[in-house]
């Protein structure tokens, strides 16, 4: 089985631009998850999904942040204007909350906004 | 509130030594899992191993061994005889009633050849 997918594994933008991040969760998971990586604040969960409907956003740092899950096999996490501060690995990953709630986690994508 | 301590932020030991990594949590949930992920340098993480509250068989899997101790919240992580390739940042995790995981900050393991 194919694990979580995640494009663009690279992203370079400027300042002001808006950026989406793409997720394919593993077949079958139904819950989703967005996490944000930097060295300064470590693993922080920005949002999460259960059966696409958007469960806990509290973690998304301001409104310049949104994400959307329109069916079972896509996922995206959009940042409109983007700022320099936003740079980070962005992780997507899908657990299966019905054989014990391990996450999957995709490669992740490494966001560097100039 | 819910949280993870992990203590030891940078472990460097030689190849073939013991090394055991520190995890410590708190929740007030009664009904938990805990959770290892390992960080190589290529980024991604990987899964290692789940524990639930109910649980506290410690368990081994090759030269990876764990030990839950309820009484003191710990979940610690021991690799026996590391290799260079366990070179890594690993992740402990805790997960409560909702889906909601919440990872430590992470230790840095080197191991010198």
């Amino acid at each position: 089985d194919a694990g979580v997918i995640q494009s663009p594994r690279h992203e370079v933008t400027e300042m002001g631009q808006e950026v989406t991040l793409r997720c394919k969760p593993i077949s079958g998971h139904n819950s989703l998850f967005w996490y944000r990586q930097t060295m300064m604040r470590g693993l922080e969960l920005l949002i999460y999904f259960n059966n696409n409907v958007p469960i806990d956003d509290s973690g998304m740092p301001e409104d310049r942040f949104s994400a959307k899950m329109p069916n079972a096999s896509f996922s995206t996490l959009k940042i409109q204007p983007s700022e320099p501060r936003d740079s980070a690995v962005y992780f997507c990953a899908s657990t299966d909350r019905v054989w014990g709630y391990e996450q999957y986690f995709g490669p992740g994508t490494r966001l560097t906004v100039t | 509130a819910q949280k993870v301590t992990q203590a030891q932020t940078e472990i460097s030991v030689v190849e073939k030594e013991d090394v055991t990594l520190d995890c410590v949590y708190e929740t007030r949930d009664t009904t938990y899992y805990l959770f290892w992920y390992k960080q190589p340098p290529s980024g991604e993480l990987v899964f290692l191993i789940r524990r639930n509250s109910f649980d506290e068989q410690n368990e081994i899997s090759g030269r990876y061994s764990w030990n839950f101790q309820k009484s003191t919240s710990s979940f610690n992580f021991t690799i026996t005889a590391s290799q260079v390739v366990d070179s890594a940042v690993y992740f402990c995790a805790l997960s409560g009633w909702d889906d909601k995981i919440i990872f430590g900050k992470g230790t840095r393991l080197h191991i010198l050849p």
